[in-house]
Parts: structure tokens; C-alpha cells; sequence
């Protein structure tokens, strides 16, 4: 069993639609990062969160340390926004969750 | 400027060879780490490094050999290469403040093949 679980794994949405990744995680943690890969493979660090909610530009990351759970949200998605969204906490080293696959179809 | 870069993008290599990959920070951060992306995507830490000194290592075979000449840089050198090591290797770097882990920057990726 992993360390971080992610849900869905895959996600097809139309374009303008909200959408909403979910993390939960079993161990003990100082910060939960929400990633995201590109299709042509790179990765990019969207978010570094220790406690409560932080926003940039359309998307949303909210933590419950209490409940060892994350949300990472997606307003007005765009076909842009399709990538694999990765959720890695830490601790005293680095879990990473399975990720998920978005679609955003125009 | 790049902010992380590592060499080669691509590294196609025989089963049996030794081969490295590079990775070089302009960012002036503390901590350097190697990251092994497999088939399903799915990505596990390898090694992390402080001001060049090793502070994660997880259980990769000793195959694997890390070097950091400097905290700017963190070389990962793969002797006897097999078929299983195939996968995508991210470098990474953050800056790090005790125990609080920082935003972490990823290069671009290095996709190794071994036939």
C-alpha cells in the first residue's frame, strides 16, 4: 500500500468545468507538494503547503493536517491544464502518490 | 537561464555499460536530489544531497553512485547498467531550512534506455 493515495487516477472533463484532485497520505509530514507533468515530460512544482489553502491564478490547494488529506481544485479548466498531477509529501523523505491524469477536451 | 538542467535529454545505452548523468543548479539552493520516474509513471526519490552531503539515500542497488563536486552540482553515474534500470531521471533541487522541506524545481528529465 502506498504511502499517498490519489483519486482518480484518470480524468476526462470539458472545458470550463471545476474540477478536484484528492491526496490522502498515512504517515507523518512537514509539507505536501502538489506537481504537475507535462506531456512532453517535464515537471513543475505548483504548490509547497503546510497548513490551510493557497491559490494561484486558477488553481487551489487545500491541506487538512488533522485528516492527512489535500485537494488540489481546478476552476474554469482549460485544455491546457492536461497533464499528470502528482502529490509527493514530506517528511523525512519524499512520498510521491501515483498521480492523475487529466483530459480537458475542448 | 535554465534553472536546473541536466545532460543527456536522451542516453541509449547496452546492457552491461556504465554511463552518468549530469545535473547542474543556478538557483543557489542547499539541497540536490535524484528522482527515478518508471513505466507506470510513477516517481521514488533516489538520493538527496545537502551542502554535498548525503542525507537520503534509498535502497538502490549500489550500482548507482551519486557524486556532488559542489553544492551547485549532483552527477548520478550508473555502473553495469540492466535492463530494468530503463526509466526517466529527474533531478531536482530546493532550498531547504532544517527540517522544513522548500519548492522543489525539477529538470527536464533524462530518458534512459538500456538494450
Amino acid at each position: 500500500k502506498n504511502e499517498v493515495e490519489q483519486s482518480p487516477q484518470n480524468l476526462t472533463a470539458q472545458e470550463g468545468e471545476f474540477i478536484t484532485i484528492n491526496c490522502s497520505y498515512s504517515v507523518g509530514i512537514s509539507a505536501l507538494h502538489w506537481l504537475q507533468q507535462h506531456p512532453g515530460g517535464g515537471i513543475v512544482s505548483l504548490f509547497m503547503l503546510s497548513s490551510g489553502k493557497k491559490k494561484h491564478g486558477r488553481l487551489i490547494a487545500t491541506i487538512n493536517i488533522q485528516e492527512k488529506h489535500s485537494s488540489l481544485h481546478i476552476t474554469a479548466s482549460h485544455p491546457r491544464d492536461s497533464a499528470v498531477y502528482i502529490c509527493a509529501v514530506a517528511g523525512n523523505q519524499f512520498y510521491f502518490g501515483t498521480g492523475t491524469s487529466l483530459t480537458v477536451i475542448p | 537561464d535554465t534553472a536546473v538542467s541536466q545532460t543527456p535529454k536522451y542516453l541509449v545505452t547496452q546492457m552491461g555499460n556504465d554511463k552518468s548523468i549530469k545535473c547542474e543548479q543556478n538557483l543557489g539552493h542547499d539541497t540536490m536530489y535524484w528522482y527515478k520516474q518508471d513505466s507506470k509513471k510513477f516517481l521514488k526519490i533516489m538520493f538527496s544531497y545537502n551542502n554535498k552531503e548525503l542525507i537520503i539515500n534509498e535502497t538502490v542497488p549500489n550500482r548507482f553512485s551519486p557524486k556532488s563536486p559542489d553544492k551547485a552540482h549532483l552527477n548520478l553515474h550508473i555502473n553495469s547498467l540492466e535492463l530494468g534500470d530503463s526509466a526517466v531521471y529527474f533531478c531536482a533541487s530546493s532550498q531547504d531550512h532544517g527540517s522544513t522541506w522548500e519548492k522543489l524545481f525539477f529538470g527536464s528529465g533524462t530518458q534512459l534506455s538500456v538494450l
